[in-house]
């Protein structure tokens, strides 16, 4: 059983056009979260929610939007897609609401965005 | 503000090497501090972990040691394999969040 799992793995789109990844754990996880990471690997936060609720919004575009239908979804929808938007997008969960920064991050296998 | 700072790679070895990869943090409070990995193609998995100074994490043969006094927490292994080879991420864990290293390449010939 895959614990975090993403879709698509794979997302080669048009400039300007809009997308969804999805993301769903079952892990019974209280938070979950979205990193993107760039062409030199290097990883970055995007988001957190905790409990269906936004904890973390790092300064990304309007244009991304995350939401969370509940506890085991956390979407991440991409409007007017740019160049720069290319990156492998991860899914992430933990157990608790992430506060001490102590918690285990178990992460789905990335969804790799191509925008053309 | 918080930040991670781990060698540059890649890091080519042989099997049987010893392996060390450096990591350095500067940060406010006490973090806790981890070792991610990175497969080919794969997403990110825990390789280990310490949550207060002094603790040491452990993992497939792999160890780190959580110095407060040097703000370290460098990745050591006594003899690595060719299925090591990966990326491996030096992450320090704030508030709701981890921040991550750039990351350091590992590639181990037979």
């Amino acid at each position: 059983d895959t614990a975090v799992s993403q879709t698509p793995k794979y997302l080669v789109t048009q400039m300007g056009n809009d997308k969804s990844i999805k993301c769903e754990q079952n892990l019974g996880h209280d938070t979950m979260y979205w990193y993107k990471q760039d062409s030199k690997k290097f990883l970055k936060i995007m988001f957190s929610y905790n409990n269906k609720e936004l904890i973390i919004n790092e300064t990304v575009p309007n244009r991304f939007s995350p939401k969370s239908p509940d506890k085991a979804h956390l979407n991440l929808h991409i409007n007017s897609l740019e160049l720069g938007d290319s990156a492998v997008y991860f899914c992430a969960s933990s157990q608790g609401s992430g506060l001490a920064g102590a918690d285990t991050q178990y992460f789905g296998p990335g969804t790799r965005l191509t925008v053309l | 503000g918080n930040s991670v700072t781990q060698m540059e790679g890649p890091v080519t070895l042989s099997e049987e090497a010893f392996l060390t990869i450096n990591c350095t943090y500067t940060a406010t409070g006490y973090p806790s501090l981890f070792w991610y990995v990175q497969y080919p193609g794969e997403g990110l998995q825990l390789l280990l972990k310490a949550t207060k100074a002094d603790d040491k994490g452990s993992n497939k043969g792999f160890e780190a040691t959580y110095r407060k006094e040097t703000t370290s927490f460098h990745l050591e292994k006594g003899s690595v394999q060719v299925s090591d080879s990966a990326v491996y991420f030096c992450v320090y864990g704030s508030s709701y969040k981890l921040i991550f290293g750039s990351g350091t390449r590992l590639l181990v010939r037979p």
